[in-house]
């Protein structure tokens, strides 16, 4: 089954606790992104990748970083987290940028 | 930059009703394609209908219909024979379908809220 997974799904952490969401896909598929949905905001996206070591910034890249070491994962990292990234995170993938979009389930991040 | 703007942050409809979500767009490209996602509680992001900007005809997906219009740059999406599971967060998105930075992105509105009453 093609499927883009995220985890964890739920985590509430602590101020300056580095933790990292991870993403996978079984479709491989070249382009990968990550976006954030705020209230109000819809989502907005934080980084995407085209392809494994390219990565750039969306319109929301700070406070996180990503990397794209293996085509399959692309994972992003909260150093230092912050309330203000409290979130659902979402993490996106495509055979290619103009092809169809593949969602995961979304991760609810609490950042105390 | 293209922005994406839905009005519209709640609409309420009857079953069976038939019921127009607005969206509106900007962007200076002409090769675009445009999408309708929806979100139930689950929060998964669900494909309910796509545009190319390059097609004249109006997508259409069984209850689910839209009205695009170009040069007014409009896009809003009607479901006809309203359903209780219809109900859900709605987003409106753009992707440019040229090249550069920006290919690839999903730039969203703000999403609109459907209750669909019995």
């Amino acid at each position: 089954e093609a499927q883009v997974t995220q985890n964890p799904r739920y985590l509430i952490t602590v101020t300056g606790k580095k933790l990292t969401v991870t993403c996978s896909q079984n479709m491989n598929h070249e382009y990968m992104s990550w976006y954030r949905q705020d209230p109000g905001l819809g989502l907005r996206q934080i980084y995407y990748s085209m392809n494994v070591e390219v990565t750039d910034k969306g319109d929301v890249p700070e406070g996180y970083k990503v990397s794209r070491k293996e085509k399959r994962n692309f994972p992003l990292i909260l150093e230092s987290p912050s309330p203000n990234q409290t979130s659902l995170y979402f993490c996106a993938s495509s055979f290619s940028p103009g092809n169809t979009i593949y969602f995961g389930e979304g991760s609810w991040l609490t950042v105390v | 930059a293209q922005t994406v703007t839905q009005s519209q942050p709640e609409m309420s409809v009857q079953e069976a009703e038939t019921v127009t979500l607005s969206c509106t767009y900007d962007t200076s490209e002409s090769d675009y394609y445009l999408f309708w996602y929806k979100q139930p509680p689950s929060r998964q992001m669900i494909l309910v209908i796509r545009q190319e900007a390059y097609k004249q005809q109006n997508a259409t997906e069984n209850r689910f219909s839209v009205n695009f219009q170009k040069a007014a740059k409009s896009f809003s999406l009607k479901i006809s024979d309203s359903q209780l599971g219809d109900a859900a967060m709605y987003f409106c998105a753009y992707r440019s379908g040229a090249g550069g930075t920006s290919y690839g992105k999903l730039t969203f509105g703000q999403g609109t809220i459907l209750t669909v009453h019995p």
